[in-house]
């Protein structure tokens, strides 16, 4: 499969705990995002790195929140000292883009998190 | 602020009725429009696309949708649904980079 894959699937954790996720974008992507969902809503926005470079993070993700995309491959997104209402679905989603306006993102199964 | 509205949030027709999901954004520029469907247990998926060109734009499954520039909105069709498009749809407007997504509607297909 060459889709995006992210791992865990699911993750438990008791607050307070620190948990880390993993996405592989598809190959030869240079653009990947992490998004947040959380019941009845949408995706929104967490993060995004062109290459290895993070180049926006929203207002959502507080100072317990870092993600790195190391050798602009994978990235990891962690979580420290977890609260019960970072419970969410994370998303990755990875695109190609030469820096013109048509781009596509693809999304991965995500990680469920639910912290007791 | 930018924002997706997608007005239905659950919606339920029988099989072979038409679909019409709304999708209307509030963005100060160009932007790039995507319906994406997440079917029970599966990850979202791209049904459809609009970039620039003609405005009725068609996907898979028989899905199309049609960007009106002057109603800020891109509404998703399909003339005869089937159980199998029991989903949840979103629509998503994308700006410089991120997409901004709307909050979903549930369709459920009666056999």
């Amino acid at each position: 499969d060459t889709g995006v894959s992210q791992d865990p699937r699911h993750k438990i954790t008791k607050r307070g705990q620190n948990v880390t996720f993993r996405c592989d974008p598809i190959s030869e992507h240079n653009r990947l995002y992490w998004y947040r969902q959380t019941l009845g809503q949408g995706p929104e926005f967490l993060t995004y790195f062109q290459n290895e470079a993070q180049l926006e993070k929203s207002r959502l993700l507080s100072d317990r929140f870092s993600a790195e995309r190391p050798k602009g491959s994978f990235s990891t997104l962690e979580i420290q000292r977890t609260e019960q209402g970072d419970s969410a679905m994370y998303l990755c989603a990875s695109s190609f883009t030469t820096g013109g306006p048509e781009e596509t993102q693809y999304f991965g199964p995500g990680t469920r998190l639910l912290v007791l | 602020a930018q924002s997706v509205s997608q007005h239905n949030h659950h919606v339920i027709l029988s099989e072979a009725a038409s679909l019409e999901l709304g999708c209307n954004y509030s963005y100060g520029g160009t932007v790039n429009l995507f319906w994406y469907v997440q079917y029970p247990g599966q990850h979202l998926q791209l049904l459809l696309k609009y970039f620039s060109g003609d405005p009725l734009v068609k996907g898979i499954k028989g899905f199309e949708a049609e960007f009106i520039k002057s109603k800020f909105s891109f509404n998703l069709r399909k003339p005869s649904v089937q159980w199998s498009d029991t989903a949840e749809y979103f629509c998503a407007v994308q700006g410089t980079y991120k997409y901004i997504f709307g909050t979903g509607t549930r369709l459920k297909v009666l056999a």
